[in-house]
């Protein structure tokens, strides 16, 4: 089974770049990665996808090396509605349907 | 922008009373899930239904729960003698397509309150 590591919080600044890793050293050839973000009493809400390289879509940046060990959510110009737990989630191989859901990060910005 | 409904949006009952969770998943739709959040904790797969069937479930998944699609658009899940740790938000979920296996809808969730 995939299993994911990332930091368990991070703080910063309205207007400033966040960029949140995540570790997957076990991600199989088919596996995606995909981050997800959640506000408190809410379900989660899918932001974006990748698979290798860079992926870019209106809210934020997925950067994977070519190793795909891990990946880097990036939050352009973060504002303080972006505080919010953020998952990242790898396809499980030997499950067509399930996500593993890790901890998650939980972001904290700041005024 | 089509949205998966969950009700009620919280539940309170009895420990030993029988719940049902509902959800409308989005509507063209294929694939189906249940989770589960307990407060502060991982949000925790219990369910996947596909085709009018389990396709997979979790050990939380045990013989007091169930899933049932009545209707070309309700999506229930069903806890027959609820318990003290039962306890959680759930939260239904839902998928397009095969391809895009990880891209999953959530709802607003179900606060369920066993007392």
């Amino acid at each position: 089974l995939a299993k994911t590591t990332q930091p368990i919080s991070m703080d910063s600044y309205e207007g400033q770049e966040v960029n949140i890793t995540c570790s997957h050293n076990n991600i199989a050839t088919n596996d995606y990665i995909t981050w997800y973000q959640q506000f408190p009493s809410q379900g989660p809400r899918f932001i974006i996808q990748g698979y290798k390289t860079k992926v870019t879509n209106e809210v934020a940046s997925l950067f994977i090396p070519a190793d795909r060990k891990s990946s880097t959510l990036s939050l352009p110009r973060v504002s303080l509605s972006d505080t919010a737990v953020y998952y990242c989630l790898v396809g499980d191989k030997d499950s067509n349907y399930q996500l593993i859901w890790g901890a998650g990060t939980k972001l904290i910005i700041k005024p | 922008e089509p949205e998966v409904t969950q009700t009620p949006s919280h539940q309170v009952t009895q420990m030993g009373q029988e719940v049902i969770l509902r959800c409308v998943p989005i509507s063209n739709h294929l694939y189906f899930y249940w989770y589960r959040q307990i407060l502060g904790q991982k949000v925790e797969f219990l369910v996947s239904f596909y085709n009018n069937e389990i396709s997979e479930k979790s050990e939380i998944f045990d013989d007091q729960f169930s899933v049932e699609r009545p209707d070309g658009s309700n999506f229930t899940l069903k806890i027959r003698s609820t318990k003290l740790e039962d306890s959680a938000m759930y939260f239904c979920a839902s998928r397009a397509d095969r391809v895009a296996k990880n891209i999953q809808y959530f709802g607003a969730g179900t606060r369920l309150s066993v007392l």
